[in-house]
């Protein structure tokens, strides 16, 4: 069974505060893996995708890692500031003929001014 | 106008109503998909289209009928819904399937919440 987890489930910081948070995934059969920023009564949109184990990705504030030995992928956000209020879902693809998009249930994180 | 766009936003019918859901994509994208996103569960793939061809179908009752008359549009036609039903329908589109939500990005509507009575 292919499963994706988010941990922690929610998440609340002050403006300023640096946070991260992971997605888990299984490591074997990987081939991509997804991360999209998800504001209330907006649309989800695409962060990264990443397929290289080590790979970093970097946008304005917000980077990503993953790790597929271990099946993990770490989303920081440097400064947090109130716009980045959202939820932040990660979804994993596995390799293979029947190729699946599998999607986490979301990091819903408030940042207070 | 630009982006995916989902009407309505807010809909609520009884279990013997009959209603449609409409999507609108004006980026030039070959690829569309019906997502479901049930409270406390991942989002649901349950229909792609392809150059307006249905190529998945995750095992969706026949209640929810998707139709794809170009590639720029997508409905999904609701009839005898059962609460159950009630949830956000997210549409997206993707330049193309393999360039899609596999290897690339999605773009996402803002959704139609549907509440069934």
């Amino acid at each position: 069974i292919l499963n994706v987890e988010q941990s922690p489930q929610s998440l609340h910081v002050q403006e300023g505060d640096s946070t991260n948070f992971t997605c888990s995934f299984p490591s074997s059969n990987f081939y991509a893996l997804h991360w999209y920023r998800w504001e209330t009564a907006k649309s989800p949109e695409a962060l990264f995708v990443m397929t290289l184990n080590g790979d970093e990705k970097k946008k304005g504030r917000i980077s990503a890692t993953l790790n597929t030995k271990e099946g993990y992928s770490y989303l920081y956000i440097k400064g947090s500031q109130p716009e980045d209020s959202a939820t932040y879902l990660c979804a994993f693809t596995n390799a293979g003929n029947n190729r699946k998009l599998i999607w986490g249930l979301g990091t819903s994180l408030a940042v207070n001014p | 106008e630009t982006g995916v766009t989902q009407t309505p936003r807010h809909l609520v019918m009884g279990m013997t109503n009959k209603k449609s859901l409409k999507c609108e994509q004006h980026l030039g994208h070959n690829a569309m998909y019906w997502y479901k996103q049930s409270a406390k569960k991942p989002l649901e793939l349950m229909f792609v289209y392809s150059l307006e061809e249905r190529v998945e179908n995750n095992s969706v009752p026949s209640r929810f009928s998707p139709e794809c008359p170009n590639s720029s549009h997508l409905f999904l036609h609701l009839h005898t819904l059962q609460p159950e039903d009630s949830a956000l329908y997210l549409c997206a589109s993707s330049h193309s399937l393999a360039g899609g939500p596999l290897s690339g990005e999605l773009f996402f509507g803002e959704g139609s919440r549907l509440t069934v009575l």
